[in-house]
């Protein structure tokens, strides 16, 4: 069965950082897509970053500069380093395994998701 | 930058079918996918490549992607297909990324 599994979220104040961590299972890691994706309090779905085919990076204007995905393919995990972070980072963040078509990605499985809130 | 719209919201009766839009310009060019999201549960995958349906998914979910509106049909709408749902494509342009659509509250009456 696959599963992604999120951890590290938490309190942290304007300007702090925090590593977020998904560790997957059920499906061979090294050579997958993997996505990074929030929703906001009362918001819809916000694409994050994606760690994409052939060792791409990519990330939303929003985030760019202040937060870098990574992966540690060994250890079937991939990370969100988040720095500088603001009110409006506040969310849930769930990581998804992001399937790759001919010119497109899905992301066809998500894990339950880990809450960053950033306040003083 | 790619831009989806869809309507804030949709009600449907029971057993009626719900059709959920997703704008943008040349749409049909690119492949859509569709998100369910219910509050507290993580998202999930019911339509991607505009009209395939992974495994599991009901075949009352089916969609649509032409010119530059994508649809979403649920035919037979249950109570437990009340969620918020999602279209997302990948814009290859300039700055490749992610988008998704502002999100559609379906409420089954």
């Amino acid at each position: 069965e696959v599963q992604l599994l999120e951890s590290g979220g938490g309190l942290v104040g304007p300007g702090g950082s925090l590593k977020l961590s998904c560790v997957a299972s059920g499906f061979t890691f090294d050579n997958q897509a993997m996505s990074w994706v929030r929703q906001a309090p009362g918001k819809g779905l916000e694409w994050v970053s994606i760690s994409a085919s052939g060792g791409r990076f990519y990330y939303a204007e929003s985030v760019k500069g202040r937060f870098i995905i990574s992966r540690d393919n060994s250890k079937n995990t991939m990370f969100l380093q988040m720095n500088s972070l603001r009110g409006e980072d506040t969310a849930v963040y769930y990581c998804a395994k992001t399937i790759r078509g001919v010119i497109t990605y899905a992301m066809d499985v998500w894990g339950q998701g880990t809450t960053v809130t950033v306040s003083s | 930058s790619f831009v989806l719209t869809q309507p804030p919201s949709l009600s449907v009766a029971p057993g009626q079918t719900a059709r959920i839009t997703c704008g943008g310009n040349g749409l049909g060019d690119k492949d859509v996918h569709w998100y369910q999201h219910k509050s507290g549960q993580a998202p999930l995958l019911v339509v991607y490549d505009d009209s395939d349906r992974p495994s599991g998914i009901p075949e009352r979910f089916s969609g649509s992607n032409s010119g530059t509106t994508a649809t979403l049909t649920i035919s037979s709408v249950e109570a437990d297909d009340e969620a918020d749902y999602y279209c997302q494509v990948w814009d290859s342009g300039s700055d490749r990324r992610v988008v998704f659509g502002g999100g559609t509250k379906l409420t089954v009456l």
